[in-house]
């Protein structure tokens, strides 16, 4: 299997820009997670579905974050506009019913 | 006071030696326990999990399990270099993955 995959890895820009953070699940995987990891506040969830239903979103910080699921194999992580205090890695990760959950690489994000 | 509590360290063990790495959280209702494993700049890697309470054994790892005071812990025997990195204990109110929070995880390192 080839793990949880995303992208882009490393995303530079400018305060106001709009980001898109790429999520591909492991296959047969009902559960997809959104992460942020920073040195202040750990790593903390931002939302979370089962079946590509959002079930949890009360981590996302604020209405610039927005996340989707269209389908089984695929989820986005938006933030628009950008802020400088957005700069974080971003991890995704999936889960079965029952069973651990494993992350992907992560996105790092720097926002000028 | 905070759902999962660690200490940041950084713990220092001798190579060869026992590290034991500790985990306290809040919620009596919680029912399952994992340690993951992350090294710098990369994503989290699951270690272990365990439900029941006791001792469960993998290679060189243990983990322990005590709901009557709320602890979990992991050991890892005969340390290696190679085992540096940050632990992060996470924990669910249901058996399963779905919605874990961490601790803040707890920075080792193992000394050659």
């Amino acid at each position: 299997d080839a793990g949880v995959i995303q992208s882009p890895r490393h995303e530079v820009t400018e305060m106001g820009q709009e980001v898109t953070l790429r999520c591909k699940p492991i296959s047969g995987h009902d559960y997809l997670f959104w992460y942020r990891q920073t040195m202040m506040r750990g790593l903390e969830l931002l939302i979370y579905f089962n079946n590509n239903v959002p079930i949890d979103d009360s981590g996302m910080p604020e209405d610039r974050f927005s996340a989707k699921m269209p389908n089984a194999s695929f989820s986005t992580l938006k933030i628009q506009p950008s802020e400088p205090r957005d700069s974080a890695v971003y991890f995704c990760a999936s889960s079965g019913l029952v069973g651990p959950q494993y992350f992907g690489p992560g996105t790092r994000l720097l926002v000028l | 006071q905070k759902e999962v509590e660690q200490n940041s360290g950084p713990l220092s063990v001798p190579e060869g030696a026992i590290a034991s790495l500790n985990c306290t959280y809040s919620d009596r209702g919680s029912q399952s326990f994992f340690w993951y494993r992350q090294y710098s700049g990369k994503s989290p890697e699951l270690i272990m999990f365990i439900y029941s309470n006791g001792d469960k054994e993998d290679g060189r790892f243990t983990a322990q399990l005590n709901k009557a005071s709320q602890y979990v812990s992991l050991l890892i025997r005969d340390s290696q270099p190679s085992d540096s990195a940050t632990y992060l204990c996470a924990v669910n109110r249901v058996q399963g993955a779905q919605k874990l929070v961490f601790g803040q995880g707890t920075r080792l390192t193992i000394n050659p």
